[in-house]
């Protein structure tokens, strides 16, 4: 009963240096979705993928990009890190089909997270 | 577009009463709640949708006022368990992405 599955935990980088941080759900769930999270603002979605092979912007898409390897992962990369990227980064997937009502509201689950500090 | 979520903050005692509110400017097709414990991961209690069908957790209730664009969660008889951040998320139409509110901090103390 892994769930969803964020790698790595912890991370440190420097400004200008590139990452990109893994997510894989074993729930056979159709969407998937990036977040980050700060004091104060809640959880901001940044990207999130409705099915395989699509991905659309959410809130705050600037700086990042992802990719919907498969059904099962769904990657987030920094090309170029800014201090302001500095944020505990959620990833979730839920069972939603937006083109089947029936398989629509679906909860989300989430992943423990990644906690990235950029110097 | 961000929902508003008050009290941002609530101090109870064990058994204590409380309601957490999330208000939107903009008509609601459905709101999830979720609740954080410190350096963990949110974890899903309820959603409500528009015409009144609710699902989720048992011990916990929720009422949904399309009227007013406003969710409310009750927690009746808290436990020290209640203790964390809760979250609404607000869908405005039926596509999946959630749009949160900034969250409301509840300590339930013995």
């Amino acid at each position: 009963n892994a769930g969803v599955t964020q790698t790595p935990k912890f991370q440190v980088l420097k400004t200008g240096q590139s990452m990109t941080l893994q997510c894989a759900q074993d729930m056979n769930h159709n969407s998937m979705y990036w977040y980050r999270q700060d004091p104060g603002m809640g959880l901001r979605l940044i990207y999130y993928s409705a099915s395989e092979g699509t991905t659309d912007k959410g809130e705050v898409p600037n700086g990042y990009n992802v990719s919907r390897l498969n059904k099962r992962e769904f990657s987030l990369r920094l090309e170029s890190a800014a201090p302001s990227q500095t944020s505990v980064y959620f990833c979730a997937s839920s069972a939603n089909d937006r083109d089947r009502w029936a398989r629509s509201n679906q909860p989300q689950h989430f992943g423990d997270g990644t906690r990235l500090s950029i110097l | 577009q961000q929902p508003v979520q008050s009290p941002q903050a609530v101090i109870l005692r064990e058994g204590e009463d409380a309601v957490i509110n999330c208000s939107s400017s903009k008509a609601l097709y459905s709101v999830h709640w979720y609740r954080q414990k410190h350096g963990e991961a949110p974890v899903f209690l309820m959603i409500l949708l528009k015409g009144g069908e609710q699902k989720g957790h048992d011990k916990i209730s929720a009422s949904f006022n399309e009227k007013k664009q406003q969710s409310s969660l009750y927690l009746t008889a808290s436990q020290l368990s209640y203790s964390g951040t809760y979250f609404c998320g607000t869908e405005y139409n039926q596509g999946g992405k959630l749009i949160f509110g900034q969250g409301t901090e509840l300590s339930v103390k013995p």
